[in-house]
Order: C-alpha cells, then sequence, then structure tokens
C-alpha cells in the first residue's frame, strides 16, 4: 500500500517558473527521500532529508519536511523543460534485516514544464 | 559507470504463462530490491536481498512470484501463471549505502 499522497497529482507551469509539489505520509519515518521518474525511465534519486533535519538544497531544488504534521515539499526553481516527470517522495520507515531500507512511494506528482 | 539494468525492457505474455525478468545490479551493491509500479501509482516494494540471501518478501503478491539471487549479483523475478493483475512496471534497485538506491529502467509487463 502507498504511505502517502502527493498532491497536486498533477502541474502544469511555464519554463522559468517555481513548482512546489507536496508529500503526506501517514507513519513516523527515518528518512524522506524525493525521485523524480521521467516517462519510460527509472527512477532517479533527488535528495534525502534525514527526520531531523528541516530544510535542505541541492542546486534549484529545495525540499522541507514537517514530522510533525507528517509532510514535506519539493520546489524547483527556474524551471525547465527538461525537469517535466513524475515526482515521487519515498519514505524509509522500515529498516530491514541486514540494513537495508524498505522504501514506500507516495502517489506521485506529474509536472509538466511548458516553453 | 554502468548502472542497473533489466531485461527485457517490454513482455507481452498471455494470461497462464510464466515470466522471468531479469536484473542487473551495479557491480559491488551488496543490497536489490524489486518493486511493482502499477499504471499511474509509485512503486510498491516486493522483496529484498542481501547478497545471496532473501532477507524481506514480505510485498510478494502471492506465491506466484518469487525471486533469486543465486551468485549475490543478477537477480530474477520470476512470475508463474499470470494473472492481468500482474500487468505492471516491475522495477529493480541496487544500493551499496543504507539510503540511496539506483533504479533500473524497469520490465513493462502486459499481461493478456
Amino acid at each position: 500500500s502507498q504511505q502517502g499522497e502527493e498532491d497536486p497529482q498533477a502541474l502544469s507551469i511555464q519554463e522559468g517558473e517555481n513548482a512546489t509539489m507536496n508529500c503526506s505520509y501517514k507513519t513516523s519515518i527515518n528518512n524522506l527521500q524525493w525521485y523524480r521518474q521521467n516517462s519510460g525511465r527509472g527512477l532517479v534519486h533527488l535528495i534525502l532529508i534525514r527526520s531531523n533535519e528541516r530544510e535542505k538544497h541541492s542546486g534549484r531544488l529545495r525540499v522541507t519536511l514537517d514530522t510533525s504534521k507528517k509532510s514535506s515539499s519539493l520546489l524547483i526553481t527556474a524551471s525547465r523543460a527538461a525537469d517535466t516527470a513524475s515526482y515521487f517522495c519515498a519514505t524509509d520507515a522500515v529498516i530491514l534485516t541486514g540494513g537495508g531500507n524498505k522504501l514506500t512511494f507516495g502517489t506521485g506528482t506529474q509536472l509538466k514544464v511548458e516553453l | 559507470g554502468a548502472g542497473v539494468s533489466q531485461s527485457p525492457r517490454y513482455k507481452v505474455a498471455k494470461r497462464g504463462q510464466d515470466v522471468a525478468l531479469r536484473c542487473d545490479p551495479i557491480s559491488g551493491h551488496v543490497s536489490l530490491f524489486w518493486y511493482q509500479q502499477a499504471l499511474g501509482q509509485g512503486p510498491e516494494f516486493l522483496t529484498y536481498f542481501q547478497n545471496e540471501a532473501q532477507l524481506d518478501k514480505s510485498g510478494l503478491p502471492s506465491d506466484r512470484f518469487f525471486a533469486e539471487r543465486p551468485e549475490g549479483s543478477v537477480s530474477t523475478l520470476k512470475i508463474q501463471r499470470t494473472q492481468q493483475e500482474d500487468s505492471a512496471v516491475y522495477l529493480c534497485a541496487s544500493s551499496r549505502t543504507t539510503y540511496e538506491q539506483y533504479f533500473g529502467p524497469g520490465t513493462r509487463l502486459t499481461v493478456t
């Protein structure tokens, strides 16, 4: 079952604008990660934020985490057409035997950046 | 270096057929994961290996699904007697660290 939901389900913006997508989850977590998935391709890891962090930056990406609200947001600044993709948050509430982390994904936000 | 590769990229099976999906992880990655992604949904965890040991298979939806990784590198996900509800993209990921998983392009399975 999905851990949570992304909001909005779909987002269409013009190149150069900022895109914000939100993720809510249900259980306590160790870390939260954001992934991007282009059409027909696998998932690409974007950024990880630990449960004791509130904000993290990586290039044009800014991630916030509010564990009291069980929510996170991903901001992409100065968007480009190449940012068109589906974006998923993933939590790892469960650490598997041997140390692997079981990722639980949200339902995703489809972002379209138009020229 | 080479990323995670999966084959075939597309597979069409008639209901009742058996299928085998292959995953080649990044060299040196001890952890390997299989996920199932239904259309319009996020991936869902199926199973996890550390080297050749299958340490968690709690996400496998039925006993028709099983996975192996006999030598601790290449893994195969096998689905017996495929059903229409098995139609999905099957993603493989490998990891060296506890956190970041590297995903392959997936195998799109269509059961007709």
